[in-house]
């Protein structure tokens, strides 16, 4: 099973949809998730942790489920601007600042 | 007045040269980190330096060689460079107990 996995997509959806990611990790003994945002050939960027109560940021909800190892982004109202590879990420337990990526999910958002 | 820039933006040679990549960070973090992203868009960790100390060196060939002058500044140096090692190079920096990375620009090497 790879450390992070992710649903590739590209999930295509009009603007002002309603989009979930999934995403499963293998190390229970994980203790910090997030979501990063990569925009075609540029950098990763935070786009927000993932606490165990789970949190919101606007249109962006994120869950964390730590029984079945399960994180969730959740994209409400698509925005044309939200179109980027959502990528998964998990630190490696017991090793600070080594941070594990899933290969991301590609989202478009159409007109 | 960016965070983190590396340099050069794109770097295209031949097998077998020897090449750097610099990254400098302006936000006073203690950790900086080298990643590799290749064609399949896999992200991986290189290495990380926690001021000027080597914390992690995941399995990557010895051809390439962090150097840490300062905790501002780590740079890549790889030796003998082959056709497998094209891809794009993000460097990163982290405060110390936190684990929010800010990523450079990265680096698009590309060997012939």
């Amino acid at each position: 099973r790879k450390e992070v996995e992710q649903d590739p997509g590209p999930f295509n959806v009009p603007e002002g949809a309603t989009v979930a990611f999934n995403c499963t990790y293998s190390n229970s003994a994980s203790q910090s998730f997030f979501w990063y945002r990569q925009d075609c050939r540029k950098e990763p960027k935070l786009l927000m942790s993932v606490y165990s109560s789970g949190n919101e940021d606007g249109r962006f909800t994120a869950q964390l489920n730590r029984a079945s190892q399960y994180i969730s982004l959740l994209i409400r109202d698509s925005k044309l601007s939200d179109s980027a590879t959502y990528l998964c990420v998990v630190n490696a337990a017991g090793s600070q600042g080594n941070l594990i990526f899933g290969k991301g999910t590609k989202l478009s958002v159409k007109p | 007045d960016t965070a983190v820039s590396q340099t050069p933006k794109y770097l295209v040679t031949q097998m077998g040269n020897d090449k750097s990549i610099k990254c400098e960070q302006n936000l006073g973090h203690d950790t900086m980190y080298w990643y590799k992203q290749d064609s399949k868009k896999f992200l991986k960790i290189m290495f990380s330096y926690n001021n000027k100390e080597l914390i992690i060196n995941e399995t990557v060939p010895n051809r390439f060689s962090p150097k840490s002058p300062d905790k501002a500044h780590l740079n890549l140096h790889i030796n003998s460079l082959e056709l497998g090692d094209s891809a794009v190079y993000f460097c990163a920096s982290s405060q110390v107990r936190q684990e929010t990375q800010y990523f450079g620009p990265g680096t698009r090497l590309l060997v012939l």
